[in-house]
This record gives structure tokens, C-alpha cells and sequence, in this order.
């Protein structure tokens, strides 16, 4: 069975700063994919960034990229230039390539807090 | 385009009672994900419809969880009758076309429905 861990259950970080937050992941697959997921005060959860495992460049969306280090296991999201807006509950979601299997699993999630 | 919705956005019954959760998917997509979230803990994995086919219901915590997808286009998700463990946030998502061996698309959220049992 695959797990999620998160062992940042919040954080908080001035406007304009940097902040990374973690991930890590236990599986004995080859083949997958990592996701991060936001969720802000009230608003419905959407797909920040994705990464495919098989892909050794790490995935980049405007401010966010990840560090993926698949030896260790790691997947952790940075986002530069924090913004009010990305105040919001983060998501660390991983998802077996495997046919048929859609399914996500979660970890428990990291409040972020952007302080103006 | 509408995103996927859900109805009600809260739910307050007591134990034992029924209640009914509605998913509305991203008009034509195929796969209906249900999920939820206890407090604090992770998101987990309920069930899978594939069109109107649950394709993974491996995550439905027990029989009192009965989830229906009628002609392939909205679902619901009923409780009966409903336990104190049972509160928590239900999500619900779509995606297009997961059975890409290499591909796998988005899967897009609801805003959720907060159920609270008493």
C-alpha cells in the first residue's frame, strides 16, 4: 500500500518570501505520479503541479516547482514569491500508472499561511 | 465551462438519520471519484465510477455507504443510517479519461460537502 506523508501540519511565511514545503512517499512502484493540490479558505481544491515519475526534470508551473528525488522518496513543493492568494491548505497526492487504478491518495495536508 | 458541484455544501443530521450527498461531474467526463476527509486527517479514496460502473469501490468504509450513478451522469452518495464517525468533509471529482496506461488526467474537484453527524 502507498503513503503520504506531510510532516508539516502548518506554516507560516512573510509576503513576498520563499517557503518549501514537504512531502515524502512510500511505494514500491516504478511507475507513478506526484501531485499538489491547494485548497483555499472556502474555495474548492485545484491541481498546483504534477510530476511524472518516470520524467527526471523536475516540473515547474510559474512560481511553484518541486524537488523530486525519487531515491529518497521525496517530493517537495517551493514556491517563490509568496502571494496572499497562496494562503490555502496544500495537498501532497501520489497515483500508482497502473491500469484501471485512478485513485489518489492524500497526505494530511499542510496549512500555509502568507502574512502580509 | 461549470466545474463539478456538489449539494449541500453542509449537512447537519443526527446519528441514525439518512442523508444524501449529490455530485455533479464536469459535463462529459467519464470517471466520478468520491472522496473524504476526516478532521485532520488525509484525504481517502471512497469510490470509482467509470460512466454509470463503479470501476474501484475498494475505499467504501461499510455497508451503510450506498453510492449510485445514474445513465452515467450525476452521482449520489447516501448514508443510512449515519454513525459520529461518519463526519467529515465528501469530495467529489471528475476526470476525462483515466485508462491512459502513461497518461493520467486531472482529476478536478468539488468544493465539498461538510457532513456532520450527531
Amino acid at each position: 500500500a502507498q503513503t503520504v506523508t506531510q510532516s508539516q501540519p502548518e506554516m507560516s511565511v512573510q509576503e513576498a518570501e520563499t517557503v518549501t514545503l514537504s512531502c515524502t512517499y512510500d511505494t514500491s512502484e516504478n511507475n507513478y505520479y506526484l501531485f499538489w493540490y491547494k485548497q483555499p479558505p472556502s474555495r474548492q481544491m485545484i491541481l498546483v503541479i504534477r510530476q511524472e515519475a518516470y520524467k527526471q526534470q523536475n516540473a515547474t508551473e510559474n512560481r511553484f516547482s518541486v524537488n523530486f528525488q525519487k531515491a529518497a522518496k521525496s517530493f517537495s513543493l517551493k514556491i517563490s514569491d509568496s502571494q496572499l492568494g497562496d494562503t490555502a491548505m496544500y495537498f501532497c497526492a501520489f497515483k500508482i500508472t497502473y491500469f484501471g487504478n485512478e485513485k489518489l491518495t492524500f497526505g494530511t495536508g499542510t496549512r500555509l499561511t502568507i502574512i502580509p | 465551462e461549470a466545474g463539478v458541484t456538489q449539494f449541500p455544501s453542509h449537512s447537519v443530521i443526527e446519528k441514525g438519520q439518512t442523508v444524501t450527498l449529490r455530485c455533479d461531474p464536469i459535463s462529459g467526463h467519464d470517471n466520478l471519484y468520491w472522496y473524504r476527509r476526516v478532521m485532520g486527517k488525509e484525504i481517502k479514496f471512497l469510490l470509482h465510477f467509470v460512466k454509470e460502473s463503479k470501476q474501484d469501490e475498494s475505499g467504501m468504509p461499510n455497508n451503510r455507504f450506498l453510492a449510485e450513478r445514474t445513465g452515467g451522469t450525476y452521482s449520489t452518495l447516501k448514508v443510512q443510517p449515519a454513525e459520529l464517525e461518519d463526519s467529515g468533509v465528501y469530495f467529489c471529482a471528475s476526470s476525462q479519461d483515466g485508462f491512459g496506461a502513461l497518461i493520467t488526467d486531472t482529476q478536478y474537484f468539488g468544493p465539498g460537502t461538510r457532513l456532520t453527524v450527531l
